[in-house]
Formats: C-alpha cells, structure tokens, sequence
C-alpha cells in the first residue's frame, strides 16, 4: 500500500476492558508515531519509535498504556484496563526518520476508539 | 503556556478572499514547522512545511516563518469553499512533534 494504514477503523469496547490498535507505516519508513486526538483538539503525541525501539515515550498518559514496533515496521499500540477516558481517535504517523530537519511525518486514517 | 498556541477560531473569509492563520510556539529549538490540514471525521494531511526564515509559496499557499518571534502563519490566496477545514499548526524540535489546537475556517461561498 502506498500510505500509512491502520486497523481496526472503529473499536468499541467496554471500559475495563484491553484492546489492541495496529499501525503498518509506509515502507521504507523508520520512524513511526503514535497520537491521540479528542474531539476539538489537535493530535496529542503519545510515542515515537525509531526502528524498533521506543525512542521517545513521554506521551504515554500511563503504564495502561504501552506499544511495540517488534520488528521495526508494523506497530501495535496496546491499552490495558480501558477506561471511558481513553475514547478518542488514535492516529499513527510515519516518516523516512531522518536526522534532517525535513523529515516529514505522514498519517494514517486512525482508530476511532470508544469505550461504553 | 501552550507550546503551540493558535486561535481557534472559526474564522470566516468569503470565497475569493485571503486567509491568514497564525501560530506561536514556545521551544526556541524548534527546528521545523508544518502545517496540515484537517477535514470533519479525517487524519491530518500535510500542506506546507517550512524550516528556514522567510516566506514559502506553492500555489495558493505561503508559510511564513520568523523565528526570532517564535511566529509561523500560513496565507491562503483565492480561498475556495473546499478549503473549509481545520488547520493545525505542528512544531518540531529534534524528534518530537508537537501540534496546536488548530484553526478552524469556514469560506463562505
């Protein structure tokens, strides 16, 4: 594929609950990024992966929530315990990962996420 | 404060008209500066990116960047009803991107 896609496209799940988001970047990316986004506001960053380390983690609200980019392409972004809190749209981004200042991230549809 | 701060409107032009949106950031690193558009119910799709001071166009658009001020706007020239959307202003430092609320505009035709 050509862009960056992820599934599924809606979850709903009930709160307490634990619910798994996938990411497949575009190839050849090595970066890739997970954000959350809530009704009116812009996308809040969670993580940031280069290759498949977490090269960044300080978005992460909370230890319910964590992801893995196992083999430094598809990432999984997984929430424990879920609570009606965490609705919102999840977004992964994706780029070429480059130290330069031109490295530009490319989004995904995202997961609408819902938790009754 | 807000490390990317916009207004978030709306702002209203009519159809013909210029659109100028605006952006403040905090972090004096900042190394890159983007701005993207967002569609009801969409992801963000990127429309300019700007990294230098000075201005930048392509096509009807033009970023603008003065780092000494901490300042970055986007122009929209001939603004076209299908330009209504949000648009979020993105700031980035060495590794982290960071967004603003964004600005929501309304053309009316």
């Amino acid at each position: 594929g050509a862009g960056v896609s992820q599934t599924p496209s809606n979850k709903v799940t009930e709160k307490g609950k634990y619910v798994e988001l996938r990411c497949d970047p575009i190839s050849g990316h090595t970066a890739l990024y997970w954000y959350r986004q809530s009704l009116g506001q812009g996308p809040e960053f969670l993580i940031y992966f280069q290759g498949t380390g977490a090269a960044d983690d300080s978005g992460l609200p909370n230890d319910r929530f964590f992801a893995v980019r196992p083999e430094g392409s598809v990432s999984t972004l997984k929430i424990q315990r879920t609570e009606r809190g965490d609705s919102a749209v999840y977004l992964c981004a994706s780029s070429f990962g480059t130290s330069k200042g031109t490295d530009t991230q490319y989004f995904g549809p995202g997961t609408r996420l819902t938790v009754l | 404060q807000k490390e990317v701060e916009q207004n978030s409107g709306p702002l209203s032009v009519p159809e013909g008209a210029i659109a100028s949106l605006n952006c403040t950031y905090s972090d004096r690193v900042s190394q890159s500066f983007f701005w993207y558009r967002q569609y009801s119910g969409k992801s963000p799709e990127l429309i300019m990116s700007i990294y230098s001071n000075g201005d930048k166009e392509d096509g009807r658009f033009t970023a603008q960047l003065n780092k000494a001020s901490q300042y970055v706007s986007l122009l929209i020239r001939d603004s076209q009803p299908s330009d209504s959307a949000t648009y979020l202003c993105a700031v980035k430092g060495y590794q982290k991107v960071t967004f603003g609320t964004g600005t929501k505009l309304q053309v009316i035709p």
